[in-house]
Order: C-alpha cells, then sequence, then structure tokens
C-alpha cells in the first residue's frame, strides 16, 4: 500500500514549455487534489475532483488543467509553463464527502525559468 | 488576508517544552484540522476538532475551539527534536452550492526543537 504517489519529483521546465505531473493512489478514494505551496502562502487548490471522469476549478485554476479519467489518477498539466508557476506541488486525496482527513503525495518541486 | 492563519509564523524552543501555536479564521466551519509537515514532505493529518467541540487530545497533543473567536490552538507537550516540523491548520465548510466541503489551508507555524 503505497498511499498516494507523485511523479516526477523534480523538474526545471523553460518558459512556454508543457508538462504533466501525474498523482495516484492506491486507497480507493473517491476525492482527489493538486494543490500549490509558496513561501508564506500556505496550501491554495488548484483543481479538484470527487470522481472518476469528474474535475472543479479551486482557487488558483489559471494555467493549470487536470483530467481524472481513471479513479486512481490525476493529471496535472502545464500547458504553457510561466515562472509565476515555480512551487511545490501537492497531490492529496480523501475517502469520501463525509470524510475529513486528506492524504499528501510526497510533492513535486517545479521550477520555471 | 487567508482563511486560517497561524501565530506565530516562527517558534524555537528547547526539547521538554511545551509549543503552542494559534489558528484563526473568518468565515463560519464543520471542522478544523491540524497537520504536520516535515521537511521537503507531504502534509500529515494529526487530528480533527468538529465545530460543536471545544477540547480535543491526541497522545501529546491538545487541540482547542473558540468558535465565537472563531479561533484554535494547537499545544504540544513534552517536546521532542522529533516534532520538527511546520504545522498547518485547516478550516473545512461546505460550500455554498452544496455537497463540497471546502478545505482551506492556514500559512503554517514553523516549529523548532532543540535538543
Amino acid at each position: 500500500n503505497a498511499g498516494v504517489t507523485q511523479t516526477p519529483k523534480f523538474r526545471v521546465l523553460k518558459t512556454g514549455q508543457s508538462m504533466t505531473l501525474l498523482c495516484a493512489q492506491d486507497m480507493n478514494h473517491e476525492y482527489m487534489y493538486w494543490y500549490r505551496q509558496d513561501p508564506g502562502m500556505g496550501l491554495r487548490l488548484i483543481h479538484y475532483s470527487v470522481g472518476e471522469g469528474t474535475t472543479a476549478k479551486g482557487e488558483v485554476p489559471d494555467g493549470y488543467n487536470v483530467s481524472r479519467l481513471k479513479k486512481q489518477n490525476f493529471l496535472l498539466g502545464l500547458e504553457s509553463a510561466a515562472p509565476s508557476q515555480t512551487s511545490v506541488y501537492f497531490c492529496a486525496s480523501k475517502d469520501t464527502l463525509s470524510s475529513y482527513e486528506q492524504y499528501f503525495g510526497p510533492g513535486t518541486r517545479l521550477t520555471v525559468t | 488576508s487567508q482563511q486560517g492563519e497561524e501565530d506565530p509564523q516562527a517558534l524555537s524552543i528547547q526539547e521538554g517544552e511545551n509549543a503552542t501555536m494559534n489558528c484563526s479564521y473568518k468565515t463560519s466551519i464543520n471542522n478544523l484540522q491540524w497537520y504536520r509537515q516535515n521537511s521537503g514532505r507531504g502534509l500529515v493529518h494529526l487530528i480533527l476538532i468538529r465545530s460543536n467541540e471545544r477540547e480535543k487530545h491526541s497522545g501529546r497533543l491538545r487541540v482547542t475551539l473558540d468558535t465565537s473567536k472563531k479561533s484554535s490552538s494547537l499545544l504540544i507537550t513534552a517536546s521532542r527534536a522529533a516534532d520538527t516540523a511546520s504545522y498547518f491548520c485547516a478550516t473545512a465548510a461546505f460550500s455554498n452550492s452544496g455537497g463540497y466541503q471546502k478545505v482551506t489551508f492556514g500559512t503554517g507555524t514553523k516549529l523548532q526543537v532543540i535538543p
């Protein structure tokens, strides 16, 4: 039982390049989330999903797209990376609507130059 | 300012001392959670307190909630070097459209426990 895993762990992109971050969970959780963490800002929600095939915008969705084609995977895409997207990205999952605890992945550190 | 703001931003104590960190929030909530983040790692859930509860204990952790003041505190007793981490509060409330529980994380308190 690996919990929540994220791929890759580190990445450096040039402005304008694209990439996809992969989040996988093996706990059969319904809810999945993508956050970004910046110094002094706490965690901010980018997009989330309440089940397979669903996605919704969070607090800071601009510049990102997501897909949840399989229940266990939640992909975060950057179509044209910008330096403002330099951050640490965390994926999290939660069992159901009534459950509270979110399980976090180890994070992906992304630098856009 | 953000929904959850921790105070202090940073705290340095000696091993064996107690550590207290506070969280203030602005809107009504269903529950409040505390998470720990070790350097370079993801967040780990510590404890949850519901809006109708005033105090909760879990091992060396004690959480209080004052909904009239919209504030919560996390007390770690008899701190250890391994408690060195950042601590975040997270407030949860059902969204206006219903059916979704919006969770908002605070900015965190960085705790250093000196051996």
